[in-house]
């Protein structure tokens, strides 16, 4: 009964790179959530898929975000050309299904550093 | 669009006292709150809910109460431990479409000093 794991746990880019996150949700979970949470505020909405189907992406902050979960598990955020502004945590959720009732679980968060 | 105001803190108490966090929604419909807790080095962690009017969420000795004339859902807790040290986030989920999408509140810091 392993819970979301994300990784890496933290990553430090230089400003213009690529970064990939990972997540591995709990098994069986269909929905699966990517949130970004900056210093000292709440977590705030990017994506959410349910299965490999990304049914929301209205809050990536740009183009330069991108989510995918090709076979409906394992989900991979991509920021490309990072920005100092996009140093923050990136949290993972998954739940069973998506209603707004059901639990969502969260992974440790990835701490992303643009310098 | 949907907002959640919290209490700012830090708030900083001795164990055994009694707890208050305030939280207030704007939302259409009618949303379900939530009340997540991080502790130290850990991701968040659901503490409890409540998915309509009047309906009490509670766990852990935590407690809070949909009141939908005030638009609140503040936490209570009658007598707090070292242990309940975290950062506390209240959050809601909205009705229609993007019922998914939870909304969270910026967060208090809860410290308890033995």
């Amino acid at each position: 009964g392993a819970g979301v794991s994300q990784s890496p746990r933290y990553k430090v880019a230089k400003r213009g790179q690529d970064v990939a996150l990972r997540c591995d949700p709990i098994s069986g979970h269909v929905s699966l959530f990517w949130y970004q949470q900056a210093l000292g505020q709440g977590p705030e909405f990017l994506t959410y898929f349910q299965n490999e189907a990304q049914l929301d992406k209205s809050g990536l902050p740009s183009d330069r975000f991108f989510a995918e979960r090709p076979e409906g598990s394992v989900s991979t955020l991509k920021i490309q050309r990072t920005q100092q502004e996009d140093s923050a945590v990136y949290l993972c959720a998954s739940s069973f299904q998506g209603g707004g009732y059901n639990e969502q679980f969260f992974g440790p968060g990835t701490r992303l550093t643009v310098l | 669009g949907n907002s959640v105001t919290q209490m700012e803190g830090p708030v900083t108490l001795s164990e055994e006292a009694f707890l208050t966090i305030n939280c207030t929604y704007t939302a259409t419909g009618y949303p379900s709150l939530f009340w997540y807790v991080q502790y130290p080095g850990e991701g968040l962690q659901l503490l409890l809910k409540a998915t309509k009017a009047d309906d009490k969420g509670s766990n852990k000795g935590f407690e809070a109460t949909y009141r939908k004339e005030t638009t609140s859902f503040h936490l209570e807790k009658g007598s707090v431990q070292v242990s309940d040290s975290a950062v506390y986030f209240c959050a809601l989920t909205g009705s229609g479409g993007s019922n998914y999408k939870l909304t969270f509140g910026k967060g208090t810091l809860l410290t308890v000093n033995p």
